[in-house]
């Protein structure tokens, strides 16, 4: 079955440090996410994907947030210059149609600024 | 602002029991509501995607319902088994948008 994958499963980094969370979306799907989850907090909408353009962000996806499709199988998220609050596990999704079809997630990359 | 909420946070039944509990979302512009399933160290897995008013659907022994009218959804599962213990999440896109707005999840435990 297709699936979402998502590297590293662990990232640990210098506060101040840029990282990059890699995403291999399912192959035929057109809508990206990045989504991310606090320890004990909701899972928080970062930012959607469409057409090779940002179709939505959050307050949270401010300018030291960016994505990229640079390939057309990966999916990017990269953080400039991380900050002790980034910590998170960050989570990718596709969908092959907008909100009304299901979204796939990948497992996770749990960020972890030092 | 979109405020979905779920309850309880997390329950305990006996494997054999069935069990139930509830999303909320405001019932204006709504769009559309998802379920999804996430068990510890895996990836959160879609059951339902559901729209109309009165929608009822089902996979195997677990259901769901929608009223879109009063803003909530109830997800039931019959003859809870060990492997039903997961996270329970529910999440509604804004009207229009591709921003889902996640509930805080429903925790369950099956007690075998």
């Amino acid at each position: 079955e297709p699936e979402v994958t998502q590297t590293p499963s662990h990232q640990v980094t210098q506060m101040g440090q840029e990282v990059i969370l890699r995403c291999v979306p399912i192959s035929n799907h057109l809508y990206f996410y990045w989504y991310r989850q606090i320890l004990g907090q909701k899972v928080e909408f970062l930012v959607s994907f469409y057409n090779n353009e940002i179709s939505e962000k959050s307050e949270i996806f401010d300018d030291q947030f960016s994505v990229e499709r640079p390939d057309g199988s990966n999916f990017t998220l990269k953080i400039r210059s991380t900050k002790l609050e980034d910590s998170a596990m960050y989570f990718c999704a596709s969908s092959y149609g907008q909100a009304l079809t299901e979204a796939f997630f990948g497992q996770g990359t749990r960020l972890t600024v030092v | 602002i979109l405020n979905v909420e779920q309850s309880p946070q997390s329950l305990h039944v006996q494997e054999g029991d069935s069990t139930n509990f509830t999303c909320s979302f405001p019932s204006s512009n709504f769009y559309a509501l998802h379920w999804y399933r996430w068990e510890t160290a895996k990836s959160p897995e879609a059951l339902f995607v559901m729209t109309l008013n009165g929608d009822e659907k089902k996979k195997g022994r677990i259901s769901a319902t929608l009223n879109t009218k009063e803003g909530y959804s109830y997800l039931y599962i019959k003859g809870s088994q060990p492997e039903d213990s997961a996270t329970y999440l529910c999440a509604s896109p804004t009207s229009g948008t591709y921003k889902y707005i996640f509930g805080t999840g429903t925790r369950l435990k099956v007690l075998a």
